[in-house]
């Protein structure tokens, strides 16, 4: 299993540019998230998914669209860069949600090795 | 009271001592918890789960006290390789991250 992957790991935007992370999973995984970690805040929640064609914001939506068309992806979608949006993101998926109920543990996550982003 | 709190140190600790820190937590009702690591310019990682009786993993011993409302994470005989960022994470109806406690294991 490849786990999560993101791609790019690397990129640099000018303000108003908008651009795609990508994010996919080959566990199988209902649950999947986005997160991004700037320094002295930790990691903050974007947007997530129970399932495919299900999505839900989080903490800090505004700026960023998701979708979810099959179990494996999760894109993540940046309309308008700005500044504010330099960042760490990281993609993270689990067996099951926090909400589902499910057994001990199957709400792992499992994080993709990060894109680092940097709008200009 | 803030959802998950940790000491963001750094913890500057002789390689071969032992360290522990603790994370508190907000919501009595939260049901699961976790220690993750992250090194550094790294994606955090599943160190341990922490079991309401409390759980050993070789040198890592990780205990959760529901009255007091924490948890903790103990390392026994430090390794340079454990300089790492942990992070305390809690699970009720959402799954919240902790900011990190920042360890540096000195040779």
């Amino acid at each position: 299993n490849a786990g999560v992957t993101q791609t790019p790991k690397f990129q640099v935007l000018k303000t108003g540019q908008s651009m795609t992370l990508q994010c996919a999973q080959d566990m199988n995984h209902e649950y999947m998230s986005w997160y991004r970690q700037d320094p002295g805040m930790g990691l903050r929640l974007i947007h997530y998914s129970v399932g495919a064609g299900i999505t839900d914001q989080g903490e800090v939506p505004n700026g960023y669209n998701v979708s979810r068309s099959t179990t494996e992806d999760f894109p993540l979608r940046l309309l308008s860069a700005a500044p504010s949006q330099t960042s760490v993101y990281f993609c993270a998926s689990s067996y099951s949600g926090p909400k589902s109920g499910r057994a001990f543990g199957a709400d792992t996550q499992y994080f993709g090795p990060g894109t680092r982003l940097t709008v200009l | 009271r803030k959802e998950v709190e940790q000491d963001p140190g750094p913890f500057n600790v002789p390689e071969g001592a032992t360290v522990a820190f603790n994370c508190t937590y907000s919501n009595s009702a939260s049901q699961s918890f976790f220690w993750y690591r992250q090194d550094c310019r790294k994606e955090p990682k599943l160190l341990m789960s922490v079991y309401s009786s409390g759980n050993e993993d070789g040198r890592f011993t990780a205990q959760l006290n529901r009255a007091s409302q924490y948890i903790s994470l103990l390392i026994r005989d430090s390794k340079l390789s454990d300089s790492a960022t942990y992070l305390c994470v809690v699970r009720d109806d959402k799954i919240i991250f902790g900011k990190g406690t920042r360890l540096h294991i000195l040779p």
